[in-house]
């Protein structure tokens, strides 16, 4: 069946530090792919999604690129913040719609 | 607008024990979901529905867990009896059907711990 599998945390980092999360995945068909963001506390919530081979998704100066020939979906940020302090999830959705997520990865920045 | 809301947001009870969660979708949005988050896994699928009809329930552990969605809208995850593997976050998500691309909308969670 489908599958998502993403780059184990935790992960810390400094302020102003690149970053980068990756994700593989396997599928039928060709999904849309998505990273969540699920910060402490809070519910979970779509940070990027890119439906389509190719297509680039970004947000909040995070950017991920649908990469169908290497089956990955790594996201990336140039500069982190504190603030980007979350858990990380990447995801899929199969043929009937319904999400399939990865184990996400705890994302710590230090000032 | 408002987002989804569940309830109650933290329960503790003893294994062998009954527990039921309830959600309230953002309105308008016809496909609901329940999802099962176990600390430090994704979440997974348990239960979607469609208006009050259900589109994929093959994850849901149908002996000790049951979901109604009564006229389309509020929708009930009851669990009985729970087990110690139960403990976990329950996360309902509605989605409308308009577009190519029905996006999720996630509420915020019911942490249930089983002792």
């Amino acid at each position: 069946g489908d599958s998502v599998t993403q780059m184990e945390g935790p992960v810390t980092l400094s302020e102003e530090a690149f970053l980068t999360i990756n994700c593989t995945y396997t599928a039928t068909g060709y999904p849309s792919l998505f990273w969540y963001v699920q910060y402490p506390g809070e519910g979970l919530q779509l940070l990027l999604k890119a439906t389509k081979a190719d297509d680039k998704g970004s947000n909040k100066g995070f950017e991920a690129t649908y990469r169908k020939e290497t089956t990955s979906f790594h996201l990336e940020k140039g500069s982190v913040q504190v603030s980007d302090s979350a858990v990380y999830f990447c995801a899929l959705n199969d043929q009937g719609g319904k999400l399939i997520f990865g184990q996400g990865t705890e994302l710590s920045v230090k000032p | 607008e408002a987002g989804v809301a569940q309830s109650p947001r933290y329960k503790i009870i003893e294994k062998r024990q009954s527990v039921a969660f309830w959600c309230n979708p953002i309105s308008g949005h016809a496909t609901l979901y329940w999802y099962q988050q176990i600390l430090g896994q994704g979440p997974k699928l348990l239960i979607q529905f469609q208006n009050n009809g259900v589109v994929d329930d093959s994850q849901l552990p149908k002996d000790r867990f049951s979901a109604e969605r009564l006229k389309g809208v509020d929708s009930t995850l009851k669990i009985q009896p729970a087990k110690l593997e139960d403990s976990a976050v329950y996360l309902c998500a509605s989605s409308s059907d308009r577009g190519s691309y029905n996006e999720q909308f996630f509420g915020p969670g019911t942490r249930l711990t089983v002792l």
